[in-house]
């Protein structure tokens, strides 16, 4: 079956500093790859549309220059948090789906669980 | 604008019993809806995919249902197992294109 490939799946940095997180599709290609981000007790917010070759869509209030999506290739998908602050911390996963329009459903990465000190 | 609800939040049963976890949403125009469990800490694990055109799907113990133009969807889980506990989640995939999530389903199964 289809996979997806989260990594890291912990990390902490120091406020200030900015991470980067990896989503691959590992047996598919994906043209678009969706990330969320989840707190607590909390169901996913969808933060964003990747798009392979072009730029993300961002859903209102993400902002753009904080959260910095990069589609490569149709295998690999990258958020970087830049400035990162301590109310950045949260679960960050992403999805793709095997076929258009989701007609395959979807697979979602095993998350990154970020935690700015 | 899709809105996907999920009744309850939070159900504790003893082992053994069938239950059944609900899901509405808002907009009918979907393609297709989809069931994915949670455990704490983890990503999602998908457990069923209903397409649109589809009214039901199967898989173990696991059987969801869509009625479209109510906007609804229940999956029904029987003979529960401490093993079921997780959170259950209902997400559609609109005509928007994004899969819209609902706030879960934390279910306890007790030994």
């Amino acid at each position: 079956g289809a996979v997806v490939s989260q990594h890291p799946s912990r990390v902490i940095c120091k406020s200030g500093t900015s991470v980067k997180i990896e989503c691959r599709s590992l047996d598919f290609q994906a043209t678009t790859m969706f990330w969320y981000r989840q707190f607590p007790k909390q169901s996913l917010m969808l933060m964003a549309t990747s798009n392979e070759g072009s730029k993300a869509t961002y859903e209102q209030g993400v902002e753009k220059d904080k959260f910095l999506i990069n589609h490569a290739s149709l295998t690999l998908s990258t958020l970087t948090v830049t400035s990162a602050h301590p109310e950045d911390s949260s679960f960050y996963i992403c999805s793709a789906s095997t076929q258009g329009q989701g007609a395959g459903g979807y697979t979602f990465g095993s998350g990154t669980r970020l935690t700015v000190v | 604008k899709q809105e996907v609800t999920q009744i309850p939040a939070a159900l504790s049963v003893p082992e053994g019993e069938n239950l059944v976890l609900n899901c509405s949403f808002t907009d009918s125009a979907i393609y297709n809806l989809q069931w994915f469990r949670q455990d704490p800490g983890k990503g999602l694990t998908s457990l069923l995919l209903i397409q649109s055109s589809q009214r039901e799907q199967t898989s173990g113990r696991l059987n969801a249902s869509l009625d479209k133009s109510s906007g609804r969807s229940t999956l029904y889980i029987a003979a529960s197992q401490p093993g079921d506990s997780a959170t259950y989640l209902c997400a559609v995939f609109s005509q928007g294109g994004k899969l819209i999530f609902g706030q879960g389903t934390e279910l306890s199964v007790k030994p």
